[in-house]
């Protein structure tokens, strides 16, 4: 079966660096992706990495794939107070043509000063 | 612009009292989906639709309905509420045609019942 999992809390310093960690359980997955929820909000895409690469850079944010250990990763640099929020993992398998995307639970991510 | 609209962002009902929401699209994506998300948890898939396919998950309660009258609009229809309703609804698109095209969220209704 599938399965995300994410731990639910990190609390950093503002302009420290955050690392957000999921495992996945399905290894056929193609694409993974972390979403952002800002409080009474929806889920805001970030950034998505595919199966074929390691890493992906986009300002900020790196993601690291790990497929051998079914890991990923989120880093953010210079985390900021509007970085508190609540991030999700989430991979879709491409078995049977599915679409539908399995989250994690989300990982609260509480930045002080 | 918001791709993705729902309304209300709040809705407030009785116990029992039949409730609508919707949403709305401007992506002429074919596959809308409902979530309904509790505190703290992942959302959970109530439903969707690939074009005018409904799709219901199993574990879905049959008080929770749906209806898509065209592309642009996808309403969730809860008959008879409860309390344990109460949550977020969110409403999500995507193109489902290209497993690198992710799902487009609108913000949410936040549903209580009173």
């Amino acid at each position: 079966g599938e399965d995300v999992e994410q731990s639910l809390f990190l609390s950093v310093r503002e302009g420290d660096s955050s690392v957000i960690n999921c495992t996945y359980t399905d290894s056929s997955s193609t694409y993974l992706y972390w979403y952002k929820q800002e409080p009474g909000a929806g889920l805001q895409l970030l950034t998505y990495i595919f199966s074929n690469m390691d890493m992906k850079q986009d300002q900020r944010l790196t993601v690291l794939l790990n497929k051998k250990d079914k890991h990923l990763s989120l880093r953010i640099a210079d985390t900021q107070t509007g970085d508190s929020a609540i991030y999700f993992c989430a991979e879709i398998p491409p078995s049977g043509g599915s679409y539908i995307p399995t989250f994690g639970r989300g990982t609260s991510l509480i930045v002080h000063p | 612009d918001a791709m993705v609209i729902q309304n209300p962002r709040y809705q407030v009902t009785q116990f029992g009292k039949p409730v609508t929401l919707s949403c709305s699209q401007t992506l002429n994506h074919n596959v809308m989906y409902w979530y309904q998300q509790k505190s703290s948890q992942a959302p959970k898939l109530l439903f969707h639709y690939y074009d005018k396919d409904f799709n219901n998950e199993a574990d879905t309660p049959d008080n929770f309905q749906s209806r898509r009258p065209n592309t642009s609009f996808c309403f969730l229809d809860i008959r008879s509420p409860g309390l344990g309703d109460a949550a977020m609804y969110l409403c999500a698109t995507s193109s489902g045609t290209d497993h690198n095209q992710p799902q487009h969220f609108g913000d949410g209704t936040r549903l209580s019942i009173l």
